[in-house]
């Protein structure tokens, strides 16, 4: 019962590089989400999904993408890092009808 | 704008101690409610949730709530906590569309023994 997986656990990347963050859970679940968790700012929504095939912004999308590859995979993608984009990085996903949410255990993402 | 107030960055609690976190949201609808725990390098994990129904709810490792909606709080509380209580604590609030959640900012709970 892996639930929610994300690659990877941690990563260093050097201003404009770029890279992609990968998730997926085995829950059968329609919605997946992406969060950054910052110092004093709690967990910040960046990107969702509602369903496969469609996403919406959050609360801070700029700089970011993503792509909802299927029902089980949702990835976070940096065009080209900077280092306000330090931070530890969650996924999520949810059931609609649950309205509860399982996390991945994170990644944590350095910028120099 | 939906938002949520977690007043108390850090508290520190003596081992068997109660424990009360606070927790203020702002939302336009009824909201669903949530409390998770983060232990260091872990992920988020569910605590309790409140939807509708009655307004004490209860959640895993011996926590509760209490949704006042004439307060917009809904705070966490736990009688006797326990040493590896010690964590980080969170409260979110969504909508019954599920597309969308808020988070505080979170109360760090040390617990001495």
């Amino acid at each position: 019962n892996a639930g929610v997986t994300q690659t990877p656990k941690f990563q260093v990347l050097k201003t404009g590089q770029s890279m992609t963050l990968q998730c997926a859970q085995d829950m059968n679940h329609n919605s997946m989400y992406w969060y950054r968790q910052d110092p004093g700012m709690g967990l910040r929504l960046i990107y969702y999904s509602a369903s496969e095939g469609t996403t919406d912004k959050g609360e801070v999308p700029n700089g970011y993408n993503v792509s909802r590859l299927n029902k089980r995979e949702f990835s976070l993608r940096l065009e080209s890092a900077a280092p306000s984009q330090t931070s530890v990085y969650f996924c999520a996903s949810s059931e609609i009808a649950s309205n509860i949410q399982y996390f991945g255990a994170g990644t944590r993402l350095s910028v120099l | 704008a939906q938002s949520v107030t977690q007043p108390d960055i850090h508290i520190t609690v003596s081992e068997g101690a109660s424990l009360e976190l606070r927790c203020n949201y702002s939302y336009g609808a009824t909201p669903y409610l949530f409390w998770y725990v983060q232990s260091p390098g872990q992920g988020l994990q569910l605590l309790l949730k409140y939807f509708s129904g009655d307004t004490l709810v209860q959640g895993i490792k011996g926590f509760e709530a209490e949704f006042k909606r004439s307060q917009s709080s809904f705070n966490l509380r736990k009688p006797s906590v326990h040493w590896s209580d010690a964590a980080e604590y969170f409260c979110a609030v969504g909508a019954n569309t599920g597309n969308q959640f808020y988070f505080g900012t979170g109360t760090s709970l040390t617990v001495i023994p």
